[in-house]
Formats: structure tokens, sequence, C-alpha cells
């Protein structure tokens, strides 16, 4: 069974601060890594995909992949009270489909 | 932009009635997905599709069927809706290795 693990949080931090959210995964055949935000009541939109090693910026938004480790991470910088959401960590290999972590509740305080 | 369309936002329904949840993209994505998702534990997969008229099981597809009979509409099917199959259904589609676009999700709620 592949998993997928998040703390499940919920994380504070201030306004203005970096907010860290941290994903594990067992198959080492991932390929393909995925962040998404859920707010209450809605469904979840994409925020980052990250292939390679690394990190990958986008604004506000860095994913950093290590495969050896089986980690991804999340970091947002410059927080907002905008960003109070729930994180979904998701993982593919090849053509399979995602398999989502229960997301870590993310809460930034103004 | 892709537009993922769920039948209905809201629906109340009796137990051991079927109920059918009605899911269309308009970006001619070959995948085709439905979650639910629960509090507690997550986005759960009951079916998918690679392709019209082929659906392959998820991890949770006990009680649920789908159809796929053109490719940019995929149903789920509760043959006869139980209380525990309250919850959040949420339809999403794609294209081969990519990211998966959901819909705005369908909360069912089953009297």
């Amino acid at each position: 069974q592949k998993e997928v693990e998040q703390n499940s949080g919920p994380l504070s931090v201030p306004e203005g601060a970096i907010a860290s959210l941290n994903c594990t995964y067992s198959d080492r055949g991932s390929q393909s890594f995925f962040w998404y935000r859920q707010y209450s009541g809605k469904s979840p939109e994409l925020i980052m995909f990250i292939y390679s090693n690394g990190d990958k910026e986008d604004g506000r938004f860095t994913a950093q992949l290590n495969k050896a480790s089986q980690y991804v991470s999340l970091l947002i910088r410059d927080s907002q009270p905008s960003d109070s959401a729930t994180y979904l960590c998701a993982v593919r290999s090849g053509n399979t489909p995602l398999v989502f972590g229960k997301g870590t509740r993310l809460s930034v305080i103004a | 932009d892709v537009k993922v369309t769920q039948s209905s936002r809201y629906l109340v329904k009796r137990t051991g009635e079927k109920v059918f949840l009605e899911c269309v993209q308009d970006m001619d994505h070959e995948n085709m997905f439905w979650y639910r998702q629960d509090p507690g534990l997550g986005l759960r997969l009951i079916y998918f599709s690679y392709d019209v008229k082929m659906k392959e099981k998820g991890d949770i597809p006990e009680g649920y069927s789908v159809s796929r009979e053109k490719k940019e509409r995929f149903s789920l099917i509760l043959e006869s809706a139980s209380t525990n199959q309250t919850s959040m259904y949420l339809c999403a589609s794609g294209i081969g290795t990519t990211e998966a676009f959901f819909g705005q999700g369908t909360r069912l709620t089953v009297v």
C-alpha cells in the first residue's frame, strides 16, 4: 500500500513568517509530486508540482524534493492570513492515480 | 482554464435510494477519478478511468459503481445509499502523469 504521510497540524505561524510543510512517501518509484491547497468547504486546487530533486520556486512558494530521503516539502514565504487552509501533498508513480496525504492545516495569525 | 463540473453541490438522499453523481470535464482529458473525502481520513480513491468504457477500482469501491460512456463524462453510482456514504465526493480529471483538476465537490447526506 502506497502511503503519503503529513503532520495534520494545525501549524500556526505569524503573518509574514515562513511556513514549512512536510511530506514523506513510501513508494520509491514515485516520480511526480504535487501540492494542493484546500480552503474549508472547497475542493483542492493545485499550487505547485515538482518532478526533479532540488528546489522549485513560484512566487512566494518553494517546493523541495529529496528522492533519496523520500521527502517533499512546501515553503510559503511572507505568509498571509489568506494562506490559512489545508495543504495536501500528492504523489504519483507513472500514470497511476494520485495518492494523497491527509493534509496539514495551516493557520496564519495576523 | 480547465473546467470540471459536478452536477450538484449539495444532495440529500434517503437510505436505499440509487444515487447518481455526474461529472463533466471540458478539456478532453483521458483520465477521470472519483474520490471521497472525510474528516481524518483524507481523500480516498473510489474508482478511476483512463478511457471511455474503461474503469478500474480504487481503494474503496464497495457500494459504488461507475459509468463512462463518453470521454468527457464520468458518473458515480451509489447502488443503494447508506448512511456511511455520507461524505464529500470529488471528481477530478487529468492527462498522463500530470496533475489532476478537481470539480467543486458534491456534499452528499444520506438520511
